[in-house]
């Protein structure tokens, strides 16, 4: 079955610390891989997505992911959190498998919580 | 403003009534997705459009729930008979015409059912 595992409910860092968020995933195909930031009551907006090439993918804000097809892994980074990157993150996964041409899955998402 | 539209942002209805939302995509978007997202949880898809083709519907997509794209422009979702299970935000979606092509969402709708 095709899913997404995002391991980390919520997670704290303080300001200025390093971040890893995770995601596992399980598709029957070559997938794409998307990482999406919401903010309470907000729609989503695209961080970064991964399609083929490079494993590691820059995107905005300052984050970056990387792909392991061994570990079925995107786990997305950020060197130095900011108080204003507190938010929900979504790992979703998408692709031409099984019939559904585009729609992405989803994880449950993990909340990130930033420390002065 | 050239991103997705939602319309209403927020609306409460009691139980039993018909609600219908309205989204605008991205101007030269032909595919179209409706998303649920429920507290806690990540969004699920609902169904999607190809220009006025609906082409996919998932098990969520219950016979009270109904989704068009006359023009194969704006989308309707209408959810009748609402029930409190429905509440939750209801997002809409869009993308050029092929997989691993970016969606982009809108702000989402809320739905609250008393």
């Amino acid at each position: 079955a095709q899913s997404v595992t995002q391991p980390d409910i919520h997670i704290t860092v303080s300001e200025g610390a390093s971040l890893e968020l995770r995601c596992n995933y399980s598709y029957g195909a070559t997938p794409y891989l998307f990482w999406y930031v919401q903010s309470p009551g907000q729609g989503l907006q695209l961080l970064l997505k991964y399609f083929s090439g490079d494993t590691l993918v820059q995107g905005i804000k300052g984050f970056e992911a990387e792909f392991k097809r061994s570990q079925s892994s995107f786990n997305l980074r950020k060197p130095s959190v900011h108080w204003s990157d507190a938010a929900e993150y979504f790992c979703a996964v998408g692709g031409d498998y099984g019939g559904s041409q585009g729609n992405l899955i989803f994880g449950k998402g993990t909340k990130l919580s930033v420390k002065p | 403003d050239t991103g997705v539209s939602q319309d209403p942002r927020h609306k409460i209805t009691k139980r039993g009534q018909n609600v219908t939302f309205r989204c605008d995509p991205i101007s030269e978007h032909n595919r179209l997705y409706w998303y649920r997202q429920t507290l806690g949880q990540g969004p699920e898809f609902l169904t999607y459009f190809q220009n006025e083709a609906q082409l996919e519907k998932s098990r969520l997509l219950s016979d009270r729930f109904s989704a068009e794209r006359p023009k194969g422009s704006f989308s309707t979702l209408e959810i009748q008979r609402t029930e409190q299970g429905d509440s939750a935000m209801y997002l809409c979606a869009s993308s050029l015409g092929r997989p691993g092509n970016t969606i982009y969402f809108g702000e989402g709708s809320w739905l609250t059912v008393v």
